[in-house]
């Protein structure tokens, strides 16, 4: 398609479940983000993917959370053990290249954790 | 640290007014975006503005950068029902390993 897609984009799932989220960035992106929203707030960083590798991985709320990025296009993050804390819109976004350029997002995925 | 803050933190007009959104930043950055986001769905990319660049338009879109104030505007002319939304300034910071940053975004709000 021609724009990063999440999937899924509701999931509702109890406490201490385990979660994959995924991202299909744009074609050709090597740049590949992922954020936390929650509700009425702004977007919290998680981490930065080039390619394969993630050179920041600074925004990782704690070693629950992890990410991983093949053949230098979907990327999936995972929750273990998750939290009602948890609950918030996980955001994708892609960019050409850098990271200081303009970045499309997808629509995310609501995730609830009851 | 949040680097971009918006204000005001809501806006509610008339349609056909003009909207004005400033966003403020701390430290010194190559390049500022603004981004809209509808509810429900991820933000779309509006603008970017370079630190050695003043004023940009796009449409009905015009934005300022102020560097020596450290402050940016978005400024939507003729505004639509359509333009219900929040919008989000973020910046990147100059540094080695710069990355963007984005504030907590303005709710905007257009009365038919």
């Amino acid at each position: 398609g021609a724009g990063v897609s999440q999937s899924p984009s509701n999931k509702v799932t109890e406490k201490g479940k385990d979660v994959e989220l995924r991202c299909d960035p744009i074609s050709g992106h090597t740049a590949l983000y992922w954020y936390r929203q929650s509700l009425g707030q702004g977007l919290e960083f998680l981490i930065y993917f080039q390619g394969n590798s993630a050179p920041d991985k600074s925004g990782l709320p704690s070693d629950r959370f992890s990410a991983e990025r093949t053949g230098g296009s979907v990327s999936t993050l995972t929750i273990q053990r998750t939290q009602q804390e948890d609950s918030a819109v996980y955001l994708c976004a892609s960019s050409r290249t850098g990271r200081n350029q303009p970045q499309h997002f997808g629509d995310g995925t609501r995730l609830s954790i009851l | 640290s949040q680097q971009g803050e918006e204000d005001p933190q809501a806006l509610s007009i008339q349609e056909g007014e003009n909207a004005t959104m400033n966003c403020s930043y701390k430290t010194s950055i190559n390049n500022l975006q603004w981004y809209r986001q509808n509810s429900g769905r991820g933000l779309v990319h509006l603008i970017l503005i370079r630190s050695n660049e003043r004023e940009k338009h796009s449409g009905r879109l015009r934005v300022t950068l102020d560097t020596s104030k450290k402050s940016s505007s978005l400024l939507i002319t003729a505004s639509r029902a359509a333009d219900t939304a929040s919008y989000f300034c973020a910046t990147d910071d100059s540094g080695a390993n710069s990355k963007l940053t984005f504030g907590k975004g303005i709710t905007l709000s257009v009365r038919p």
